[in-house]
């Protein structure tokens, strides 16, 4: 059984069209989050939930939209995409811990806009 | 706000000890110090983290400089499957999220 995992791998796509990724994690935590590499592989937060509330939400553009329908599960829709939209999205979840705190990451989703 | 420094990368060969430094210079009492590993294709995979004291597991050991200010995570016997970007990374309380930075690469060389 996978932790955490993300559909769908991979995702190819035209520019301004309108998509889904989803994640699931069976860890039974609170917190779950969204990162994206890009191409020069730095990882980087774009918003976390915990038990279903909005709790990071850094500087990402409206086009993004994470769901969270239940702490199981956070997705995240993206608007018109762009050129620039192109990278690995990752999944993560952890349960609250402070500083000591562990991620679990999904295998990620590799974004293509065309 | 990289708080950490580290090596671009290093190279080993297999079966032998690596040793990979971070610098964190800038520490507060209250941080802890966590390494991620990302293997190739992979997501991030927690390797160890400590505040202190030295700390082992199965995967690797976490050797903390008695001021705080480095730290060195140690692959006792590096194998093939350990190629990967290690990042280390401090976590204060209060920090929502874990902000990863350029990390090492790792190659080990059969």
């Amino acid at each position: 059984d996978t932790a955490v995992s993300q559909t769908p791998k991979y995702l190819v796509t035209q520019m301004g069209n309108d998509k889904s990724i989803k994640c699931e994690q069976n860890l039974g935590h609170d917190t779950m989050y969204w990162y994206k590499q890009d191409s020069k592989k730095f990882l980087k937060i774009m918003f976390s939930y915990n038990n279903k509330e909005l709790i990071i939400n850094e500087t990402v553009p409206n086009r993004f939209s994470p769901k969270s329908p239940d702490k199981a599960h956070l997705n995240l829709h993206i608007n018109s995409l762009e050129l620039g939209d192109s990278a690995v999205y990752f999944c993560a979840s952890s349960q609250p811990q402070g500083a000591s705190e562990k991620l679990f990451f999904g295998s990620g989703t590799q974004l293509s806009v065309l | 706000d990289a708080k950490t420094t580290q090596p671009n990368s290093m190279e080993s060969n297999e079966e032998e000890p690596v040793h990979l430094p971070c610098n964190h210079s800038t520490i507060s009492g209250t941080d802890y110090i966590h390494w991620y590993r990302q293997l190739p294709s992979q997501g991030p995979e927690y390797v160890i983290h400590g505040l202190t004291s030295n700390v082992n597991n199965r995967m690797a050991s976490l050797a903390i400089a008695e001021d705080r200010k480095s730290s060195t995570l140690i692959l006792h016997r590096a194998t093939l499957r350990d190629a990967a970007v290690y990042y280390c990374i401090l976590r204060g309380v209060g920090d929502y999220k874990l902000s990863f930075g350029a990390g090492t690469t790792v190659t080990v060389r059969a």
